[in-house]
């Protein structure tokens, strides 16, 4: 079964730093564009970063350019989302989605995890 | 950046009537839209991908239609399992935009 699962989602203080990782299983997943989007409490969806499969490409929204950074380690088939400086308005349920072609940095998101919630409060 | 404008924001049918979303863009995104389903506490789930064609699993009651910056998603005829949160979401340019969703509700 093609598989994602997202961990390290917590309470954070304006501020301070989170790192969220995604696991993923059942793809090759040094083939595919890996991306993180996220929902902030009954609003809707947000793309927040892209990494090209290799890792050596990678774009992130405005919103947390310079703030948040993006990764991969293929030999462990894992995604990372580094956030630092947090904001209140980064409270959100970040989700990890796997692009559904190869070959396409800009793509359609076919497979998604089930969210890591991070609230940002002092 | 591109923006998308999804109408309207909620839909009151019945199980079996015709639904019809609207998705506008800001400027032209050629055939780059794609359409995700979203329900309570669950992750979006892939429906139809550059305008038209439907993901893996998807029912053929669900059809994409639309070119340049208009484009419409239709659910033929609703089922009870439809009734849920629908974003759409262009791959065109950086930075990737998602619509602000058109919620489909039970009349």
């Amino acid at each position: 079964d093609v598989q994602l699962l997202e961990s390290g989602g917590g309470v954070v203080k304006p501020g301070g730093s989170l790192r969220l990782s995604c696991a993923a299983s059942g793809f090759t997943f040094s083939s595919y564009v890996m991306n993180w989007v996220r929902q902030a409490p009954g609003k809707g969806l947000e793309w927040v970063s892209s990494i090209s499969s290799s890792g050596d490409s990678a774009w992130h929204a405005d919103s947390v350019r310079g703030r948040f950074a993006i990764s991969r380690d293929n030999s462990r088939n894992t995604l990372f989302l580094q956030m630092n400086n947090l904001r209140a308005e980064d409270t959100a349920v970040y989700y990890c989605a796997k692009n559904w072609r190869e070959g396409a940095d800009q793509e359609a998101f076919d497979i998604w995890g089930l969210g890591t919630m991070v609230t940002v409060a002092s | 950046e591109v923006v998308l404008t999804q109408s309207p924001a909620t839909l009151s049918l019945s199980p079996g009537e015709r639904a019809t979303l609207s998705c506008r863009a800001s400027q032209s995104i050629s055939n780059y839209l794609v359409w995700y389903q979203q329900k309570p506490g669950q992750a979006p789930r892939l429906l139809i991908y550059d305008t038209f064609n439907r993901a893996t699993g998807i029912p053929a009651r669900f059809s994409g239609s639309g070119a340049g910056t208009d484009f419409t998603l239709t659910i033929s005829s609703l089922d009870p399992e439809d009734f849920a949160v629908y974003y759409c979401q262009q791959r065109n340019k950086w930075p990737l935009t998602f619509g602000g969703g058109t919620k489909v509700e039970i009349k």
